[in-house]
């Protein structure tokens, strides 16, 4: 167990719906990271947040966007869904805001299946 | 530009073989380099990770990496395969400048252990 928590485990919806993605940090870390997973993609970076500001962008969609609240949980919220914006969502964390050699601690991911 | 290539998307060892997983990245500064794994249904646990100083690094479960900044390389070894190796391996690179510090990630090697 990382310490990160996220929810929902799995989700389903339908093409140009909204969703939220939840994630709980490690206790004490600062930083949030947003990854997605997809055959096609791999791993990839979306979206940084540090102590409710937000840090560093990676390939997110103008579809998506994310916050990071004053407890330090964030939020990852898809609209206008496609199909193929089906993957495995990560949230990772880490004390070091400066990233670089700190660990980041994943989370066990939400999956979400668009039909 | 920071990258991370994996050389083989699939690797299969027989029990008690020597594992190596092949990892070149690309950097315009002194990297710091991580190795992560995945079990199925699984987020993505650390083995190892490279700062600076030791080049050759020791990580959990037997692993070890070493970085080799003329061949620009990062590959994992393990002397001797246990079936609980089997699991997608990652190697990344992490971004690293003011407090930014995503990781960009390889396509993954899948690792199977025969018995």
């Amino acid at each position: 167990d990382s310490g990160v928590t996220q929810t929902p485990k799995h989700l389903i919806t339908a093409t140009g719906q909204r969703v939220t993605l939840r994630c709980s940090p490690r206790s004490g870390d600062l930083s949030v990271y947003w990854y997605q997973q997809s055959l096609d993609q791999g791993l990839q970076f979306l979206i940084q947040y540090y102590n409710g500001e937000e840090r560093a962008k990676g390939n997110i969609l103008e579809r998506f966007s994310a916050q990071q609240f004053p407890d330090l949980h964030s939020e990852l919220n898809l609209s206008s869904l496609e199909l193929g914006d089906s993957a495995l969502y990560f949230c990772a964390s880490s004390v070091d805001p400066s990233g670089g050699a700190s660990e980041q601690f994943f989370g066990p991911g939400t999956r979400l299946t668009v039909l | 530009a920071q990258s991370v290539t994996q050389l083989g998307s699939h690797v299969s060892v027989s029990e008690g073989a020597l594992v190596l997983l092949r990892c070149n990245y690309s950097s315009s500064v002194p990297p710091y380099l991580f190795w992560y794994v995945q079990y199925p249904n699984q987020g993505l646990q650390l083995l190892l990770k490279y700062t600076t100083g030791a080049t050759l690094v020791k990580g959990i479960n037997g692993f070890e990496a070493e970085f080799k900044k003329s061949e620009t390389s990062f590959h994992l070894t393990k002397p001797s395969a246990h079936m609980s190796d089997a699991a997608e391996y990652f190697c990344a690179v992490s971004v690293s400048w003011g407090s930014q510090g995503n990781l960009i990630f390889g396509k993954g090697t899948k690792l199977s252990v025969k018995p």
